[in-house]
């Protein structure tokens, strides 16, 4: 695509419900990274993917988040028992692939957990 | 453990004038900065991207520095408009390409 998809946009959820959030990146893009923002901060480090390998869990705040990249493309982040303090925006990039190349972001799923 | 830290938090000055916002880090091995622009509400758009063998990189009236053994970067904005009113966030990242984020400057040009 012509760039980084993020579905849905918003999504509010009942707190202890389970949560997907969706990124199509761009294709032939084989790095995927996923971050999370909440109000008035940077954006903050999750996982990475190198094709459909995690490379780097080390951002994944417990073991309630999970995310997948089975084909090496879209990749789906998932929350279980969904906690108030998940609320934030999260963000999707992808790059070419290597340290030089730029990163392009998502708009972001905006999740509220109530 | 690398951190990235912005100055100003905010800034507001009127149209037409120069700026530099500041972004410094605590490790010195890092392998790019980028420097992104973000509306409200909205995602981030990449503004430049400095490799840690140059010095600067200039689109328009930006122009960003990187002083890697001193852990700073400045990003420069040249006879600044309302349209430039943002958040500007810069990162840095290693050979994975993972981006740490500093906290931001919002900026805000008057009319």
């Amino acid at each position: 695509g012509a760039g980084v998809s993020q579905t849905p946009s918003n999504k509010v959820t009942e707190k202890g419900k389970y949560v997907e959030l969706r990124c199509d990146p761009i294709s032939g893009h084989t790095a995927l990274y996923w971050y999370r923002q909440s109000l008035g901060q940077g954006p903050e480090f999750l996982i990475y993917f190198q094709g459909t390998g995690a490379a780097d869990d080390s951002g994944l705040p417990n073991d309630r988040f999970f995310a997948v990249r089975p084909e090496g493309s879209v990749s789906t982040l998932k929350i279980q028992r969904t906690e108030r303090g998940d609320s934030a925006v999260y963000l999707c990039a992808s790059s070419a692939g290597g340290w030089d190349t730029e990163a392009f972001f998502g708009q972001g799923t905006r999740l509220t957990v109530v | 453990k690398q951190e990235v830290t912005q100055i100003p938090a905010a800034l507001s000055v009127p149209e037409g004038e120069n700026l530099v916002l500041n972004c410094s880090f605590t490790d010195s091995a890092i392998y790019n900065l980028q420097w992104f622009r973000q509306d409200p509400g909205k995602g981030l758009t990449s503004l430049l991207l400095i490799q840690s063998s140059q010095r600067e990189q200039t689109s328009g009236r930006l122009n960003a520095s990187l002083d890697k053994s001193s852990g700073r970067s400045t990003l420069y904005i040249a006879a600044s408009q309302p349209g430039d009113s943002a958040t500007y966030l810069c990162a840095v990242s290693g050979n994975t390409g993972k981006l740490i984020f500093g906290q931001g400057t919002t900026l805000q040009v008057k009319p």
